[in-house]
């Protein structure tokens, strides 16, 4: 069986600062783990995703992730957060004929 | 462009009624799934098909229905057993099936169901 869990239903930061998004799974075998972002009233966008290669995935818009095994984590980072920024954004694990996603991690970013 | 296509974007169902979202990809994937999505809450699995003329029961398939006639299309109908119908619904693609291989989901843009 596999999970994930995202640690924070929202965070707030400024224009300009750093962003974390946390994110937190469980699963039995080696996983493929992906990053979305939802803007309102939209389909989800694939942001990054894990598979196995670089621990350290480089996204798009600026953003990446580190997959940490021991920590068993695949946090979303980003330099310099962005008005446009401002979104949904679900981790999601990925393994033997089943995904999970997570609940979602509100990102408000202020000016 | 490839992409998936939802419609309609909003949709209101009557009481005892069955509604019917439709969902055609371009993409030539073989997999296709429904999502059902509600406030703070991620995505839940409806129905997922790997395959024209298969497809399985997800989480939480009470209450709905699917058709997988042909590659391009996998339509939703939410029946009337669905008490609880309103939620925002997501149908997504992947080249394989998750686990079988790394490939992504590709999303639509949604359709809201309400009830009048």
């Amino acid at each position: 069986a596999q999970s994930v869990t995202q640690l924070d239903s929202h965070v707030s930061v400024s224009e300009g600062t750093p962003v974390l998004l946390r994110c937190n799974y469980s699963s039995s075998y080696s996983p493929s783990l992906f990053w979305y972002v939802q803007h309102p009233n939209k389909g989800l966008q694939l942001l990054l995703k894990y598979t196995s290669a670089a621990t350290l995935v480089k996204g798009i818009n600026g953003f990446e992730a580190e997959f940490k095994k021991s920590e068993t984590s695949f946090h979303l980072t980003k330099p310099s957060a962005h008005m446009s920024d401002a979104a949904e954004y679900f981790c999601v694990v990925s393994g033997l004929n089943d995904m999970r996603f997570g609940a979602g991690t509100r990102l408000t970013v202020k000016p | 462009d490839g992409g998936i296509t939802q419609s309609p974007k909003y949709l209101f169902r009557k009481e005892g009624q069955n509604v019917t979202l439709s969902c055609e990809q371009n993409l030539n994937h073989d997999a296709m799934y429904w999502y059902r999505q509600d406030p703070g809450q991620g995505l839940r699995l409806i129905y997922y098909s790997q395959i024209v003329n298969d497809f399985q029961k997800g989480d939480i398939a009470e209450g709905y229905s699917v058709s997988r006639e042909k590659k391009e299309s996998f339509p939703l109908t939410v029946t009337s057993a669905q008490k609880n119908p309103t939620a925002f619904y997501l149908c997504a693609s992947s080249k394989n099936p998750p686990g079988r291989s790394n490939q992504p989901q590709h999303f639509g843009d949604g359709t809201r169901l309400s009830i009048l």
